[in-house]
C-alpha cells in the first residue's frame, strides 16, 4: 500500500504570501498525483492532476510540481478564498486511490 | 453542466444496512469509472470503492470488503453503494465522484455528499 504523507499539518500565512505544501509518497507514484482543495461544508475541488496540470478553471496562482515520491503544491500569492484544507491523492496502482491526510492552510 | 447528487444517507443502528444513490447528469455516465469517497467527521478523505464503466470491475478499500457493494445502472445514470453490517466507524459523509476527463488518475467532479450516521 502506498502511503502519502503531507506536510506541514497546518500552515499559517497571510494573504499575499507564498504557500508551499508538500506531499511525499512511500514509493514512486510516477506523476499520478492530484491535489484538491476543500472548504468547510463543501466537497473537494480538483486543483491539479498528473502532478503539474491545472484543472479547468483553476487560477494560475496554483501550480504543482514533482515526480516519483516528492511533490509540491505552490500558491504564489494567497487570496482570502485560498484558506482551506488541501489533500494530495495518488493513483499509481490504478484503479486504487489513496489520499494524504491533508494540510490545513490558515490565516495568520 | 456536470452534476452528481447523492441521496440515501441517514441514521442507522450498528449492524444495519443502507443504500446510497448518486444521480449523474450533464455527461455520458456510461463512459466513466465512478467512485465513492467518504469523510468521517473532522477527518480526511478516504476512497471507499470504484466501478468500471460497464460494471465488470469493482474495487474496495480493505475496511469495507465483504460489507459494501458498489453498482451502477447506466440506463438510469445512477451509481449505488449498498452498505451492510454497518459499524460506528462507517459514520461519514459519502461523496460520489467521477474519474477525470483528461486524466484517469484523478476525480474531477464530486457530489455534495450524503451523511451516514451509525449509532444506537
Amino acid at each position: 500500500e502506498i502511503v502519502l504523507t503531507q506536510s506541514p499539518a497546518t500552515l499559517s500565512l497571510s494573504p499575499g504570501e507564498r504557500a508551499t505544501l508538500s506531499c511525499r509518497a512511500s514509493q514512486s507514484v510516477s506523476s499520478y498525483l492530484a491535489w484538491y482543495q476543500q472548504k468547510p461544508g463543501q466537497a473537494p475541488r480538483l486543483l491539479i492532476y498528473d502532478a503539474s496540470n491545472r484543472a479547468t478553471g483553476i487560477p494560475a496562482r496554483f501550480s504543482g510540481s514533482g515526480s516519483g515520491t516528492d511533490f509540491t503544491l505552490t500558491i504564489s500569492s494567497l487570496e482570502p478564498e485560498d484558506f482551506a484544507v488541501y489533500y494530495c491523492q495518488q493513483r499509481s496502482n490504478w484503479p486504487l486511490i489513496t489520499f494524504g491526510q491533508g494540510t490545513r492552510l490558515e490565516i495568520k | 453542466e456536470v452534476q452528481l447528487v447523492e441521496s440515501g444517507g441517514g441514521l442507522v443502528q450498528p449492524g444495519g444496512s443502507l443504500r446510497l444513490s448518486c444521480a449523474a447528469s450533464g455527461f455520458t455516465f456510461s463512459s466513466y469509472w465512478m467512485s465513492w469517497v467518504r469523510q468521517a467527521p473532522g477527518k480526511g478523505l478516504e476512497w471507499v470503492a470504484n466501478i468500471k464503466q460497464d460494471g465488470s470491475e469493482k474495487y474496495y478499500v480493505d475496511s469495507v470488503k465483504g460489507r459494501f457493494t458498489i453498482s451502477r445502472d447506466n440506463a438510469k445514470n445512477s451509481l449505488y453503494l449498498q452498505m451492510n453490517s454497518l459499524r460506528a466507524e462507517d459514520t461519514a459523509v459519502y461523496y460520489c465522484a467521477r474519474d477525470g476527463e483528461y486524466s484517469s488518475s484523478c476525480l474531477d467532479y464530486w457530489g455534495q455528499g450524503t451523511l451516514v450516521t451509525v449509532s444506537s
